[in-house]
């Protein structure tokens, strides 16, 4: 139990467009759910808070208008990176809370490797 | 807030051995202690936590302390095997954000 799934895995996109990626909970709904950025060699860095039917909160340094999160419903998270630049170039990871646990334990996703030329 | 450092970054052990991560953290609020496994490419996986109300878990081979007035906890692994090298982070947190340190490198040398 307990597994997330991230789409698309990997992508390479034009420095411009936009990318959007897929973060779901295959067999728990998830009220809440994250999304972390992580560079090579580094640890993970917490971007955002998705609320499902709310707004996010995101982090400061992280704009809100660039990394646009939609959480439309209990199992359904998308990160959509606007303008895409070389710098955003990095490992964007899921975390997504198991409401009915009530528990503060977070399952992450695979990642997904966003590389932009 | 919650600032977590973990030592060692790296570290290297012989098939066999046990490996002891360390992790301290700064706010004495923090209650919940998870440790995640990364390996190469992939995303983290939860392999232990632990709560404020205890000091010790165990699952099998991998095992997590708490000491609360320290503010520390530690990861251990016995009898490493090849499969145990990855990279290995603590976090702590209280409510729902967590805290990640910065990653200990394990490899386990055959």
């Amino acid at each position: 139990g307990a597994v997330v799934s991230q789409h698309p895995s990997r992508v390479i996109c034009k420095s411009g467009t936009s990318v959007k990626i897929e973060c779901r909970s295959l067999d728990f709904q998830a009220t809440t759910m994250f999304w972390y950025r992580q560079f090579p060699k580094q640890s993970l860095m917490l971007m955002a808070t998705s609320n499902e039917g709310s707004k996010a909160t995101y982090e400061q340094g992280v704009e809100k208008d660039k990394f646009l999160i939609n959480h439309a419903s209990l199992t359904l998270s998308t990160l959509t990176v606007t303008s895409a630049h070389p710098e955003d170039s990095s490992f964007y990871i899921c975390s997504a809370r198991d409401v009915s646990a009530r528990t503060d334990t977070q399952y992450f996703g695979p990642g997904t490797r966003l590389t932009v030329l | 807030g919650e600032n977590v450092e973990q030592h060692p970054s790296t570290l290297s052990v012989q098939e066999g051995d046990s490996a002891v991560i360390k992790c301290t953290y700064s706010d004495s609020a923090s209650n919940y202690f998870p440790w995640y496994k990364q390996e190469l490419g992939k995303g983290p996986q939860l392999i232990i936590d632990i709560r404020s109300n205890v000091g010790e878990k165990k699952d099998q081979r991998i095992a997590v302390t708490l000491n609360k007035t320290a503010k520390h906890f530690s990861l251990h692994i016995t009898e490493t095997q090849p499969e145990d090298s990855a990279v290995y982070f603590c976090a702590a947190s209280k409510g729902y954000k967590l805290s990640f340190g910065a990653g200990t490198t394990v490899t386990v040398r055959a």
